[in-house]
Order: C-alpha cells, then structure tokens, then sequence
C-alpha cells in the first residue's frame, strides 16, 4: 500500500528565509508526487507535481519541491518565505499504472514569522 | 470557472437528523471525489466517481453514509441517521479525468456540525 509521511506538524521560518516542509513517500515502483496548500476555511489548493523528468519541480507562488529517488523524499522549498505562505500543506502521492488512489499527508502547517 | 461549488457551506444539525451536502464539479470534468477531514484522521477520501458511475466507495464509514452522482454537474453525498462523530469538513474535489496526472481541484468545503 502507497503512503506518505510528512514528519514535522508545524514549521516556522522567519519571513524572508528559505523554507523546506519534508514529505517522504512509499509506493510501489515509480510515483507520482503532488503538493497541495490549504489556507484557513478554503479548499486545498494545487501547488506543482512531479510526473518525470527534472528532479526539481517548480509550482505556484515561487515554491519548488526536490524529487529525490533514492531518499523516496520530495521536499517543499521556497528561497524566501512571505508571511502569506502560512498555511497548512498537503504531501500527495499515487503509483503509477491503472487507476490508483492519491494518498495525502497528514499536513504540515507553515508559520511564517513577521 | 467559478470552480467546485458546494453547498451548504455551514451545516449544523441534531443527532439522528438526515443530512445533504452538495458539489456541482467544473464544467468538463469527468471524475468527482469526496474527502472528509478532521483533526484526529487528517484528509480522508470516501468515494469518488468516474463519467458519473462509483468507481471505489471503500472509504465510506458506513451505510449510514450515501453518494450518488445523477448527472455529470452534480453530486451528493448524504448521511442518516447523523452522529456527533461525523462532524467534519467535508470537500469535494473534481479532476478532468481518472489519468495519472490529473490535479484535483477541490471545492471550499462543507463545515458540518452534529450536536
């Protein structure tokens, strides 16, 4: 069975430096990795996916994330945090072939500190 | 787009009532999924449909709970009779179809209270 793992229940980075939400994975052969963001009383929202190709994924609102094979990791980075990136964020993962369910995290939630 | 719609927003109803919730995906997508979220279990998926027709409904808790899809613009998912332990977010989400890629958009959420 297709997990995800996303270690850390809350990050705080003072705004202005660089930002990085964890999320590692298990799945069966190759994944697909997403990551969405949920701000207070909305929907989640699509940041950026990995399908293949170039380890480094960029997404929305400058973040980017880093497949890494080997580690089965897929860690959210952003160079400069903004105090409006504080929200809750969602690690997604699916395997590959046929139809299979997306797997979410249980959610970090990101502290942007003035 | 005015993206997934959902409604009610708030719900607050008595134990043993009967409940409705209500998701009208965006135009043009073909797969519908509804997820409840809470504190203690984090995002759940329940159901979700594919061209209108059920394709996995394991993450359904229970009878109690329903889901149909009559036509491609709208979905409900029911509960009867309520419990206090269903109080949850509920969404909604739609993607263009069941392939690999394919994001899901999701809707703002039904809040649901059952007192």
């Amino acid at each position: 069975a297709q997990s995800v793992a996303q270690p850390e229940d809350q990050v705080n980075v003072a705004e202005g430096n660089p930002l990085t939400v964890k999320c590692t994975y298990s799945v069966s052969g190759n994944p697909y990795l997403f990551w969405y963001v949920q701000y207070p009383n909305r929907g989640l929202q699509f940041l950026l996916k990995y399908i293949t190709g170039d380890n480094l994924v960029k997404g929305s609102y400058g973040f980017e994330a880093e497949f890494n094979k080997s580690q089965t990791s897929f860690h959210l980075k952003k160079p400069s945090a903004l105090v409006s990136d504080s929200a809750l964020y969602f690690c997604a993962v699916r395997g590959i072939g046929g139809y299979q369910k997306v797997t979410f995290g249980t959610g970090t939630k990101l502290q942007v500190i003035p | 787009d005015a993206g997934v719609i959902q409604s009610p927003r708030h719900e607050v109803t008595e134990m043993g009532q009967e409940v409705t919730l209500r998701c009208k995906p965006i135009s043009g997508h073909n797969s519908l999924f509804w997820y409840r979220q809470t504190m203690m279990r984090g995002l759940e998926l329940l159901i979700y449909f594919n061209n209108n027709v059920p394709i996995d409904d394991s993450g359904m808790p229970e009878d109690r709970f329903s889901a149909k899809m009559p036509n491609a613009s709208f979905s409900t998912l029911k509960i009867q009779p309520s419990e206090p332990r269903d109080s949850a977010v509920y969404f909604c989400a739609s993607s263009l179809g069941l392939g690999e890629v394919e994001t899901q958009y999701f809707g703002p959420g039904t809040r649901l209270l059952v007192l």
